[in-house]
């Protein structure tokens, strides 16, 4: 089925640092979520995307819904222990009704 | 966002046997959807609950497998049917209002099959 190429796979940072982390697909979606996982919990919706083109900001996160609407891109600035976790992409494609396909996964570790 | 619970949270049990898992919202919803998570794996959907109908299943999945019931806007169960060692996984529920696309998890059911 569809999927979702997340980048990096995985990243290790310092507090402090700013984080930029992808999303990309083949097929044009209609909607980008992104979503973070914490261990032993459910993902928890962060920021919805619904144009292309779209800047969306959410405290020191803010996403972008890309122009071809092919990706998306989630940044978090001035980082902090607490953004530990796993972050996902999920996209709505065309003709799909309310399903989401989601991305891969980037693990985010943050050092003191 | 609506506050979703999961019962059991985890569970350990012994391959051959079945295993039915609860989702409860506290309102109403339009949609409910089921997924796996494999080890260190992304999300799967494996189907859209329905309420007063049969589930919509994704492709790899199958109603004798993975039965689902949803009498109502507020709750849904998954039963994994025949279990075996691969069914280990975590199995989350979420909600969402049509024509939206947001959709919001529930905490997750981590089973082991043994």
């Amino acid at each position: 089925g569809q999927q979702l190429n997340q980048s990096p796979q995985s990243m290790f940072i310092q507090e402090g640092e700013d984080v930029s982390m992808n999303c990309t697909s083949s097929s044009i979606f209609n909607t980008w979520l992104w979503y973070k996982q914490e261990p032993g919990e459910g993902p928890v919706l962060l920021i919805a995307l619904y144009k292309a083109g779209e800047l969306t900001s959410n405290g020191r996160l803010t996403a972008q819904f890309g122009i071809t609407r092919k990706d998306s891109f989630l940044n978090i600035s001035a980082s902090i222990p607490s953004d530990v976790g796993i972050y996902f992409c999920a996209g709505q494609l065309s003709g799909t009704a309310s399903k989401l396909t989601f991305g891969t996964g980037t693990r985010l570790q943050v050092t003191l | 966002s609506a506050v979703i619970s999961q019962k059991p949270s985890r569970d350990i049990c012994q391959r051959g046997t079945s295993l039915t898992i609860q989702c409860q919202v506290d309102s109403q919803v339009t949609m409910m959807f089921w997924y796996r998570q494999q080890p260190g794996q992304s999300l799967t959907l494996i189907a859209t609950a329905n309420q007063g109908s049969e589930a919509t299943y994704e492709s790899g999945f199958v109603i004798d497998k993975f039965p689902i019931s949803r009498p109502n806007l507020t709750f849904s169960t998954l039963t994994v049917s025949n279990m075996s060692p691969e069914d280990s996984s975590i199995y989350l529920c979420s909600v969402g209002n049509q024509g939206g696309y947001e959709q919001y998890f529930g905490p997750g059911t981590r089973l082991t099959v043994t």
